[in-house]
């Protein structure tokens, strides 16, 4: 079956501690998105990436960083210099085509800072 | 970043009710999509719309892109329990990103 897997599920962290968060995609997509979801709020664009080895900031890309090593994966890593990192965290992934805006998601990592 | 103005924030209906929720915004959209989020799941597209005026159905959901290109609408019919979640609009206007609205939560009264 074609689509997203993000893992863990459920990630716990203590302050200070950097955490990876994984999203893979075997849609052959070109473009991969990291978005943050809080309650009450829309998805917020934490960084993208459109090919590999290329990734630009999205709005809230402070105390994130991403890698982009091949096509099929794009980790992103929760460092401690992330204020307020307790969030639910979603990827996603469209196809490179700019005629073709749809993107896929991922099931989700809620991430909790205890 | 730019915002969209999703409305209303809730809804607690009757099953079998219709359902109207809409969104708007400053900037002109080249692309609008309509995504249903059930709890603790990632999105999933329910509608894209690509053309101003484009009126697109799937089963008993309709999604239209306005003619102004800064607002859609999504329309549900006979709501049904299943129904239930947070639907969220989206919209792109350039390079490869899209910005989306808070959503509207969707509750149905069996």
């Amino acid at each position: 079956d074609g689509g997203i897997t993000q893992s863990p599920k459920y990630l716990f962290r203590k302050e200070g501690q950097n955490v990876t968060l994984s999203c893979e995609q075997n849609l052959n997509h070109d473009a991969m998105y990291w978005y943050r979801q809080d309650p009450g709020q829309g998805l917020r664009l934490i960084y993208y990436s459109q090919i590999v080895n290329d990734f630009q900031k999205g709005d809230i890309a402070e105390g994130y960083s991403v890698s982009r090593e091949k096509k099929e994966s794009f980790p992103l890593t929760v460092t401690s210099a992330q204020k307020n990192p307790t969030a639910f965290y979603l990827c996603a992934s469209k196809n490179r085509d700019p005629s073709y805006n749809e993107q896929f998601f991922g099931p989700g990592t809620r991430l909790t800072v205890l | 970043g730019q915002q969209l103005n999703q409305s209303p924030q809730s809804m607690f209906i009757q099953e079998g009710e219709d359902v109207s929720m809409n969104c708007t915004s400053s900037s002109i959209f080249n692309t609008w999509l309509w995504y249903k989020q059930e709890p603790g799941e990632g999105p999933v597209l329910l509608i894209a719309l690509y053309k101003a005026g484009e009126l697109t159905s799937n089963g008993r959901l309709t999604a239209q892109f306005g003619i102004t290109r800064k607002d859609s609408f999504l329309n549900i019919s006979a709501s049904i329990p299943s129904d239930v979640g947070i639907y969220f609009c989206a919209g792109q206007n350039q390079g490869n990103k899209l910005v989306f609205g808070a959503g509207t939560i969707l509750r149905v009264k069996s």
